[in-house]
């Protein structure tokens, strides 16, 4: 079972607006400010949309975007696009039991 | 522009050792002050952290699988390694290296490398 909770399945149809929750506890989402999402299409590498909670790579569209209240992180995408159909996972820094890292369960995200 | 390309055996058998190694080309696995780390997705599943290793050497292991990993960085050859003791069926998965830019962000990563362990 993943540490942080995400939604197995969330859709919306294109030009939509979509958010996916990522859930953990004060050892982790809600501690500290290292909360990442990655989008990951079958048979690639998975590729980093936002870490630090918020912030964007290079290259990364402004469609997407991450926010963080208390325990839950959410990364929110704008503008649906039939190409941001994929499995999107958060990921956290976390200090239970030692420090380390953890992923969500990840959410599949249909675009209808 | 950092590449990263694991490389190791298809298939182990149980109860062996797992070896995989990441070669990092495009920058100095010393000189970017960056996180390295293995991350794995078994068939049908989500991703799972492995482990990370700072450039400096400071070490990261996921708790369920730390008494059988071992990560560790080679500075002469420009890469770093996993090592997962004893495997069994459930460690057959996709396996990746990632280069972050903090200790959860991976924005690197190499294309991933099958791994399945047989009986």
């Amino acid at each position: 079972q993943s540490a942080l909770t995400q939604p197995a399945s969330v859709s919306g149809s294109p030009g939509q607006s979509i958010t996916i929750s990522c859930t953990g506890t004060i050892s982790d989402v809600g501690g500290y400010n290292y909360v990442s999402w990655y989008q990951h299409h079958p048979g690639k590498a998975p590729k980093l949309m936002i870490y630090d909670v918020t912030i964007r790579p290079s290259g990364v569209s402004n469609r997407f975007s991450g926010s963080k209240s208390g325990n839950t992180a959410s990364l929110t995408i704008s503008g649906l696009q039939a190409e941001d159909e994929a499995d999107y996972y958060c990921s956290s820094y976390t200090t239970s039991a030692t420090p380390h890292v953890v992923f969500g369960g990840g959410t599949s995200l249909t675009v209808l | 522009q950092l590449h990263l390309q694991e490389s190791g055996p298809g298939l182990v058998k149980s109860s062996e050792t797992l070896s995989l190694t990441c070669s990092v080309s495009g920058g100095s696995i010393i000189g970017s002050g960056s996180y390295w780390g293995w991350v794995r997705q078994p068939p049908g599943t989500g991703l799972e952290w492995i482990a990370n290793i700072f450039y400096s050497g400071s070490t990261y292991y996921n708790p369920s699988l730390k008494s059988r990993v071992t990560i560790s960085i080679d500075t002469s050859k420009n890469q770093f390694s996993l090592k997962l003791n004893s495997v069994t069926a459930a460690d057959t998965a996709t396996y990746y290296c990632a280069s972050g830019v903090n200790i959860d962000a991976f924005a690197i990563w190499g294309q991933g490398t099958m791994v399945t362990v047989s009986s």
